[in-house]
Formats: C-alpha cells, structure tokens, sequence
C-alpha cells in the first residue's frame, strides 16, 4: 500500500492561467474522490469516480473545472482561466467501494496559490 | 446530508484522556459515523468509524448511544503530536465520501 499520492504538492500561478493537478490513488480502489480545503474550514466534496466514471459533481465545481480518470487508474483536475478565490488546498482521496462502510484514503493535497 | 456540530477547539494536557463530542441530530438510518485527523499540511487520515455502540481500536474509541443523535471520541493518553483538527463525519456508509465535513475541532496537547 503506497498510499494516495499528489502532484505537485505546490502550485503558484497568476490570475487567468490554467493549471492541472494529478492524483494516484490506492491501485486497489475503485472510487477516487476530489475536495477543496480552505484555511480554517473542512475539505469540501467537488466531484468523485467509480472506475472511470465520473458519478456526482457538487455545484461548488463551476464550468471551468474539469475532472478526469481515463482508465479508472489516476485522475486529473483542471482549473481553466484561475481566480484568486481558487486559492486552496486540493485533496484527493481514494476508497474501496464497500458495501456497508466506506473508509477513505487521502493524499497530501496540492496547495494553489493564485496571484 | 447529516449536518454535525463539534466544539471549535479544545486544550489538554500530555497523558490525560480527551473526550471529543460530535451532534448529528438528523443521522439517517444508514449513515455511518467516522472520525478523521489532520495535521497542517496534509490530508485527513482515518481514525475510527461506527454504526452504534462502542468501537474501539489501537488509537481511539467511539461511543455512539442508543438514539445516534451524537458520538464521542476518546483519545486515551494523548501526546504532544496529537495535536491536530479532528473531524467528524457523518454519512451514508456507501457512500460516506460525498459526506460533509464541517470544521472539525482544533486539539491542542499542552506539555
């Protein structure tokens, strides 16, 4: 078990350019879930997938996000045309999908910035 | 989505025994209750989940009475680097990742 791995963990970009993030999840699992974090709050749920199929988007996720998982393995979130209010903390996490509890697995996030 | 509510912060010392409550007045019938830490700087890590009763594992306990309308948390002997935000999580247990995390409680472990 490697655990779920993210990057980069740092990302520093000016206001209008796009940026990518990637996330490896847990090879076993299934399901591969994004969250935003703010300084302060909790992780707030953005989007997940079973396999490659990306089953909820919260409203949070406005039109210039994007999420990917292409072969059900690793997963991509993109931010096009970045705001300063995208400053934050992206998390990703990966479970097994069970069939009573579910447990999360969370990587270390990637910390943007946007100037 | 089951709302929680948990104290913003709470303080303790090394070596004594701290107690964490969560309310979650409108729990459905599946949801599961699960406890994450977070240290600055990295992503939650499970502690500890239930469904009633008592759990308990090598890090922490659970007590969730009858009715499911809170849970507590039990640190036993805590260290300096249990230190971090605790949150609880409360949701339907297929599904528990789209779950609403709140903003957790701040633990500080004083020397």
């Amino acid at each position: 078990d490697t655990g779920v791995s993210q990057d980069p963990r740092h990302k520093i970009t000016k206001r209008g350019q796009n940026v990518t993030f990637r996330c490896d999840p847990i090879s076993e699992h299934n399901r591969l879930y994004w969250y935003r974090q703010t300084l302060g709050q909790g992780p707030e749920f953005l989007t997940y997938f079973q396999n490659e199929a990306q089953l909820e988007k919260s409203r949070l996720l406005s039109d210039r996000f994007s999420a990917e998982r292409p072969k059900g393995s690793f997963s991509t979130l993109e931010i096009q045309r970045t705001e300063q209010g995208d400053s934050a903390m992206y998390l990703c996490a990966s479970s097994r999908q069970a069939t009573t509890n579910e447990k999360l697995f969370f990587g270390s996030g990637t910390q943007l910035s946007v100037l | 989505l089951a709302k929680t509510t948990q104290p913003i912060s709470m303080d303790s010392y090394e070596g004594q025994e701290v107690n964490i409550t969560c309310s979650h007045n409108n729990i459905a019938t599946n949801d599961y209750i699960t406890w994450y830490q977070q240290f600055p700087s990295q992503g939650p890590r499970f502690i500890i989940q239930g469904y009633k009763t008592k759990v308990t594992n090598e890090v922490a306990s659970l007590f969730i009475p009858a009715d499911r309308k809170s849970s507590t948390l039990s640190l036993p002997r805590v260290s300096l680097s249990d230190t971090a935000v605790y949150y609880c999580l409360v949701g339907e247990g297929t599904n528990a990742g789209k779950s609403t995390f709140g903003d957790g409680t701040t633990l500080t472990v004083k020397p």
